[in-house]
């Protein structure tokens, strides 16, 4: 099955340098990458995905690229503010016939601070 | 649109004892999952219901655990007996039908066995 490993654990950042958080997969066929923010006692929100016929996508201050060769995405974000401080997941899932079995990276906690 | 909702949000329970976790899905997401982060590792797979029907349920860690979703709607997960081990925040998503569409999910239920 798939696995997806996630770097830093923890990620300490001045407001307004950049983050940058790092998944490797392991399964070939997987195609759909997204990255889930949880801020303390909330749920965890998509903020960005990423499909395996791009290489890049951008929203805002928040980018995500594809290596599709390596197996590694990663998550970009610039001029960080407080606000972005939370813990972050990477996850992955391969093509299938409906629905989305994600696998998770084990998540990275974002500090951002002033 | 209401978002997924899930009841206990907290749970404190003696080892042995039976828990049941609820989830209300976004109404008319055939796709519902279930998903447990334990204390620090990844969010991990537990199952998948298509409507009433289980998908997969690759990820439940043994007989003691037990999903249902009666008629397509709510879904409950039911811990019996309970271990220490199944402490952990307990998360449901759902989602539309079809492929790679995104995973909204609950707040989770924070279950602590002792």
């Amino acid at each position: 099955g798939e696995n997806v490993e996630q770097h830093p654990s923890t990620l300490s950042v001045q407001e307004g340098d950049s983050a940058v958080i790092k998944c490797t997969y392991s399964d070939s066929a997987s195609n759909y990458f997204p990255w889930y923010k949880q801020e303390l006692g909330k749920r965890p929100q998509l903020i960005i995905d990423i499909r395996s016929n791009v290489g890049e996508k951008k929203d805002q201050r928040i980018a995500v690229t594809l290596n599709k060769t390596a197996k590694h995405f990663s998550l970009h974000i610039t001029e960080t503010q407080p606000e972005d401080s939370a813990v972050y997941f990477c996850a992955a899932t391969p093509l299938t016939g409906g629905g989305n079995k994600l696998t998770f990276g084990t998540g990275t906690q974002l500090k951002v601070e002033l | 649109e209401a978002g997924v909702t899930q009841f206990p949000s907290h749970s404190v329970i003696e080892k042995g004892q039976t828990v049941t976790l609820r989830c209300d899905p976004i109404s008319g997401h055939d796709n519902l999952y279930w998903y447990r982060r334990v204390m620090g590792k990844e969010i991990k797979f537990l199952l998948h219901f298509v409507k009433e029907s289980k998908q997969d349920e690759s990820g439940m860690p043994n007989n003691r655990f037990l999903a249902e979703r009666t008629g397509g709607t709510y879904s409950t997960l039911k811990v019996q007996p309970a271990e220490l081990e199944d402490s952990g925040v307990y998360f449901c998503a759902s989602s539309h039908r079809g492929v790679n569409t995104e995973a909204f999910f609950g707040q989770g239920t924070r279950l602590t066995v002792v």
